[in-house]
């Protein structure tokens, strides 16, 4: 079976420049989360949508912004690039909404702005 | 309120073993606890999770011990193998509600042959 599928693996984005991660959940799970990982620390939540709903937003500026599709996979957009953002992203697919049933992550894309 | 704090953050262990981490959260509400590892390059994975209802959770060599009232909780992991080296992350999670994950820092864990 496929697990939580992100793409891309890699990008180099310019300050300033806008950015779309996507992320494909496990077959049958309706729940996707986004985190962001700065080197050296745990992930950060960002978002959680839930049958294309939004669920919970993290401490993380407006430029920052998803949505989920019908068929449950979603996409990352961060708008006007900081170096800051530099990190691995990533995405969490899990069958409920809340996190009773535990979440899986994918590999992640490693966003590098300069 | 929501902090997990993790320690130590790094920790090297000769092969065969006990690695221990530990970590301590504040807000009560938390009632889902799991343990992820992760290797370079990729996703965290989950390793084992507790629920606050029991008090230690077995799963091969890795078992995860809770206190409650102390509002702490611990891996250890077994006879200790250079295949574990990786960086382990703690969590806590208020699951009834949206399941946001609250990680700790991570412990890099370094085995020795």
């Amino acid at each position: 079976d496929a697990g939580v599928t992100q793409s891309p693996t890699h990008l180099i984005k310019t300050r300033g420049q806008h950015v779309t991660l996507r992320c494909s959940p496990i077959s049958g799970h309706k729940s996707v989360s986004w985190y962001q990982q700065v080197l050296g620390q745990g992930p950060q939540f960002i978002f959680q949508y839930y049958e294309k709903e939004e669920r919970g937003r993290g401490n993380f500026p407006d430029r920052f912004s998803a949505r989920q599709f019908p068929n449950y996979s979603s996409e990352l957009n961060v708008n006007a690039l900081l170096l800051g953002d530099s990190a691995l992203y990533l995405c969490a697919s899990s069958s409920a909404g809340t996190g009773r049933y535990g979440y899986t992550f994918g590999s992640g894309t490693r966003l590098t702005v300069v | 309120q929501q902090q997990v704090k993790q320690s130590p953050q790094s920790l090297i262990v000769q092969k065969g073993g006990i690695s221990i981490i530990n970590c301590a959260y504040e807000n009560t509400a938390f009632d889902y606890f799991p343990w992820y590892q992760q290797f370079p390059g990729k996703g965290p994975a989950l390793l084992i999770a507790i629920r606050p209802d029991v008090s230690e959770k077995k799963e091969g060599r890795f078992t995860i011990s809770f206190n409650k009232s102390a509002k702490q909780f611990s891996l250890h992991i077994m006879d200790s193998q250079p295949g574990d080296s990786a960086t382990y992350f703690c969590a806590a999670c208020y699951s009834s509600n949206t399941g946001k994950l609250i990680f700790g820092q991570g412990t890099t864990l370094q085995v020795k042959p």
